[in-house]
């Protein structure tokens, strides 16, 4: 079983604040890292896919960068806004048929 | 297109109980696959298919059994319902195995056993 871990595991944060979270994973045998946004009684959603060491992938407010030499990926957000809470899932893939995510960060904007 | 449907979004079941839980695609995915999310641990995967006439377990693979006649579905059956099966499950499809592929996923299926 291959560990994914997401920091923090919660984030409460202003209307207008920037916010980031982290996720790691294994350095060995990298093949690609997801990051998924879900919001409450919805499915969630693919933000990026991830393949190369210093990727950085940018979607709106929303930017996420890759390192697979150390083995972590950094998701940011710029200006939050209420309707940017949800939960942030990311998941690791090792080259096989299998997508091996993390727990989460589950953030709330307040107004 | 529908994109990922599930059936049903809610059921409740007793111990021992049988059930199957229904996923269906239409955007000839060839690779689809059931999570199961439980608070605090993200989503678990716990069968794959990479292709109608196959089929791989996940991580959490126990008490559970999967089929893929067609590639548009994919049902889950639970063959003796336990509470620690109670959770919500996802089913997702993307159009190839490899894992550089986004996944879409259904809207849930809301399982809970007492």
């Amino acid at each position: 079983i291959l560990n994914v871990e997401q920091s923090p595991q919660s984030l409460h944060v202003q209307e207008g604040d920037s916010t980031n979270f982290t996720c790691s994973f294994p350095s060995s045998n990298f093949y690609a890292l997801h990051w998924y946004r879900w919001e409450t009684a919805k499915s969630p959603e693919a933000l990026f896919v991830m393949t190369l060491n210093g990727d950085e992938k940018k979607k709106g407010r929303i930017s996420a960068t890759l390192n697979t030499k150390e083995g972590y990926s950094y998701l940011y957000i710029k200006g939050s806004q209420p309707e940017d809470s949800a939960t942030y899932l990311c998941a690791f893939n090792n080259a096989g048929n299998m997508l091996t995510f993390g727990g989460g960060t589950r953030l709330m904007v307040k107004p | 297109n529908a994109g990922v449907t599930q059936t049903p979004k809610f059921q409740v079941l007793k111990t021992g109980q049988s059930m199957t839980l229904q996923c269906a695609q239409d955007m000839n995915h060839e690779y689809m696959s059931w999570y199961r999310q439980d608070p605090g641990m993200g989503l678990r995967l716990i069968h794959y298919s990479v292709g109608a006439g196959i089929t791989d377990q996940g991580e959490v693979p126990n008490g559970y059994n999967v089929s893929r006649s067609t590639t548009e579905d994919f049902p889950l059956r639970l063959l003796s319902a336990a509470p620690s099966q109670t959770s919500v499950y996802f089913c997702a499809s993307s159009y190839s195995g490899q894992g550089a592929v986004k996944q879409y996923f259904g809207p849930g299926t809301r399982l809970t056993v007492t």
